[in-house]
């Protein structure tokens, strides 16, 4: 069954550290999108994209985060200067057209010290 | 996007059927149903989604009421790997980019 694959699988960085986290969604899938998740609490969406562009994004998305679609597999998330708060699981998600469930990866724990 | 309300957690035996319960009253005739269940910190996995007609997939079966007001997520023969939080979603497919807005969902616990 086709995956959705994130690396690293745990990442520590100082606070102020730029950060990317990385995804291979699935091949055929055309909306990505990431989620986070502070321990113990709900899974939040970031962002969605789409066609190369950001479709939506939620408040928690500001200046400090940043997503590219480098080539045709990757699709990455920026944090521009880590923050501690921004410690949380990273999950990654891709979904295809006709409104399917999204396929998640396992995520990139973020441990911001 | 319409509000979900789960109970928190719920108790099964195993090899018995689980029935999860969601309240979705503001369900929009546009909005479907979804079902996600996230085991220990792993990603959330899609399990089914529907409309209005029973669903059913080699996972679950989804039942939704006539007035749609309401939804139960049925897993036949529950094992302990069932063990999850169970989450109920409603957003319009029809956009494939929407977000999914997750609640607290509720916590089923398989005991032996």
């Amino acid at each position: 069954e086709p995956e959705v694959t994130q690396t690293p699988s745990h990442q520590v960085t100082q606070m102020g550290q730029e950060v990317i986290l990385r995804c291979v969604p699935i091949s055929n899938h055309l909306y990505f999108y990431w989620y986070r998740q502070i321990l113990g609490q709900k899974v939040e969406f970031l962002v969605s994209f789409y066609n190369n562009e950001i479709s939506e994004k939620s408040e928690i998305f500001d200046d400090q985060f940043s997503v590219e679609r480098p080539d045709g597999s990757n699709f990455t998330l920026k944090i521009r200067s880590t923050k501690l708060e921004d410690s949380a699981m990273y999950f990654c998600a891709s979904s295809g057209t006709g409104g399917d469930g999204y396929t998640f990866g396992s995520g990139t724990r973020l441990t911001v010290v | 996007d319409a509000k979900t309300t789960q109970p928190p957690s719920m108790d099964c035996a195993e090899g018995r059927a689980a029935n999860l319960p969601c309240n979705h009253s503001t369900i929009s005739g546009n909005e479907y149903v979804y079902w996600y269940r996230q085991i220990h910190s792993q990603g959330p996995q899609y399990i089914i989604h529907g409309l209005k007609n029973n669903e059913t997939n080699e996972m679950a079966s989804l039942i939704i009421t006539e007035d749609r007001k309401s939804s139960t997520l049925i897993l036949p023969h529950a094992t302990l790997r069932d063990t999850a939080v169970y989450y109920c979603i409603v957003r319009v497919a029809a956009n494939a980019g929407n977000m999914l807005t997750f609640g607290g969902g509720t916590r089923l616990m398989v005991k032996p």
